[in-house]
């Protein structure tokens, strides 16, 4: 049975940068046949598609989000991770990390963490 | 990105079958057979119950359907259930090698 976990801080302060890993248990993150993805939700609004990478470290990334986004994967450890800069208190959310079936849906998800920005 | 459009809410009775709809564009859910649908309950993870248009996983109950014509696409649930009131979200790939999910539709089972 497939498990994803995310873990981090769940107060960040304004300008800072949020930093959060997804450690996946019943299944390999070298899998050839999935991508892992990020997504979240800000308290009350939708989803939104944050990126994804694959085992090898190729990313993909919402172009909005793009300049402030770096995920990393660490086959080792079975984990991926993102990390987003400078967030203000719009970052807020709710943040998923998903199995991908590339290019689109997502067919396993962790439980989510509620990340805050404020001071 | 814009977001795909879907209805804020919508209402049936138990028994009674509903759709939902999700329009984008030719850049998106016109292009591609790539459009996903999510069950979300009230504080729980989304689920997924539909992908590439119409295929449901495993374990997902056969009451729910879905389907695409030009730009826009729709989820079909039959049979309404009280445990099917949630919120649903579509989602689609774009030609920009992106992902779009919809805003989101809060289905109430009367």
């Amino acid at each position: 049975q497939l498990q994803l976990q995310e873990s981090g801080p769940g107060l960040v302060k304004p300008s800072e940068t949020l930093s959060l890993t997804c450690t996946v248990s019943g299944g390999s993150i070298s899998s050839s046949s999935y991508y892992w993805g990020w997504i979240r939700q800000p308290p009350g609004k939708r989803l939104e598609w944050i990126g994804s990478i694959y085992y090898t470290g190729s990313t993909y990334y919402n172009p909005s989000l793009k300049s402030r986004l770096t995920i990393s994967v660490d086959t080792s450890k079975n984990q991926f991770s993102l990390k987003m800069s400078s967030v203000p208190a719009a970052d807020t959310a709710v943040y998923y990390c998903a199995r991908q079936i590339f290019p689109d849906y997502f067919d396993s998800w962790g439980q989510g963490t509620l990340v805050t920005v404020s001071s | 990105q814009s977001a795909l459009t879907q209805p804020a809410s919508v209402s049936e009775s138990p028994g009674q079958s509903i759709t939902i709809s999700c329009s984008g564009t030719s850049s998106d859910v016109g292009s591609f057979n790539y459009v996903s649908w999510y069950q979300q309950h009230p504080g729980k993870a989304p689920k997924l119950v539909i992908y590439n248009v119409s295929n449901r996983p495993s374990g997902v109950s056969n009451r729910f359907s879905g389907s695409k014509s030009g730009n826009t696409a729709s989820l079909t649930i039959s049979g309404l259930l009280a445990e099917d009131e949630a919120d649903y979200y579509c989602c689609s790939y774009t030609s920009k090698n992106t992902l779009i999910f919809g805003g989101g539709t809060k289905l109430t089972v009367l």
